[in-house]
């Protein structure tokens, strides 16, 4: 089983600062994959960063970083110079890395991030 | 959201009523998903198809049935409703290839009085 743990249930930032949002996981799987949604007030949900297991170098998109350590089975995401329109809920989630169960993924509770002006 | 098309986006049931929520992706993936948000929550998967003509159950599939109609299709039926079902439905199939991310449909969102 799978399980996704998100300790911070709401974070503000100042704009133009940048922000990490904590995510942690567990699993017994030997290859998975780590991601992280941003989901807006109008509720859709928007794929931001991908890390695999097996990747050694974290993954960068754009002003996304995922900070990936993998002894601590942690993946937090840090959104440098934040902006106004960051303010969202997000979603850190994971999923086996094999393709018969790659869309069986596990998401955390959310940390919703208010960005201010 | 490009690509995965949920229908209806909005909708209000009595007790015991029953309905469908319709899924359809234009991506060509013989895999799709359904998924339930509630209230404050992260999503939890309730049904999934890997290939059409197949279904299996997820974390949380008690009191929903689902079809995979064909390739494209993939419903969720809720056959007595019930107020403990009240959230906002997601269907996915993958995305980006070569990661399987998930693309979700805009959702939609169900209350049960």
């Amino acid at each position: 089983a799978q399980k996704i743990t998100q300790t911070q249930p709401g974070m503000f930032v100042q704009e133009k600062e940048a922000v990490t949002l904590d995510c942690t996981y567990d699993t017994s799987d030997q290859s998975y994959g780590l991601f992280w949604y941003k989901q807006p007030s109008s509720g859709e949900m928007i794929f931001l960063i991908y890390q695999g297991s097996y990747d050694e170098q974290n993954a960068t998109e754009g002003r996304y970083s995922l900070n990936f350590q993998k002894a601590r089975k942690s993946a937090n995401l840090v959104i440098s110079a934040s902006q106004l329109g960051d303010s969202a809920m997000y979603f850190c989630a994971m999923r086996p890395e094999d393709n018969t169960n790659a869309g069986k993924s596990t998401f955390g509770d959310g940390t919703t991030l208010t960005v201010k002006p | 959201n490009a690509g995965v098309t949920q229908t209806p986006k909005f909708q209000v049931l009595k007790t015991g009523q029953s309905m469908t929520l319709q899924c359809a992706q234009d991506m060509n993936h013989n895999s799709m998903y359904w998924y339930r948000q509630d209230p404050g929550m992260g999503l939890r998967l309730i049904y999934y198809s890997a290939s059409e003509g197949t279904t299996d159950k997820g974390e949380v599939p008690n009191g929903y049935n689902v079809s995979r109609l064909n390739k494209r299709e993939f419903s969720l039926r809720l056959e007595s409703a019930a107020p403990s079902q009240t959230s906002v439905y997601f269907c996915a199939t993958p995305g980006k290839t070569g990661t399987n991310v998930l693309t979700f449909g805009a959702g939609s969102r169900l209350t049960v009085l």
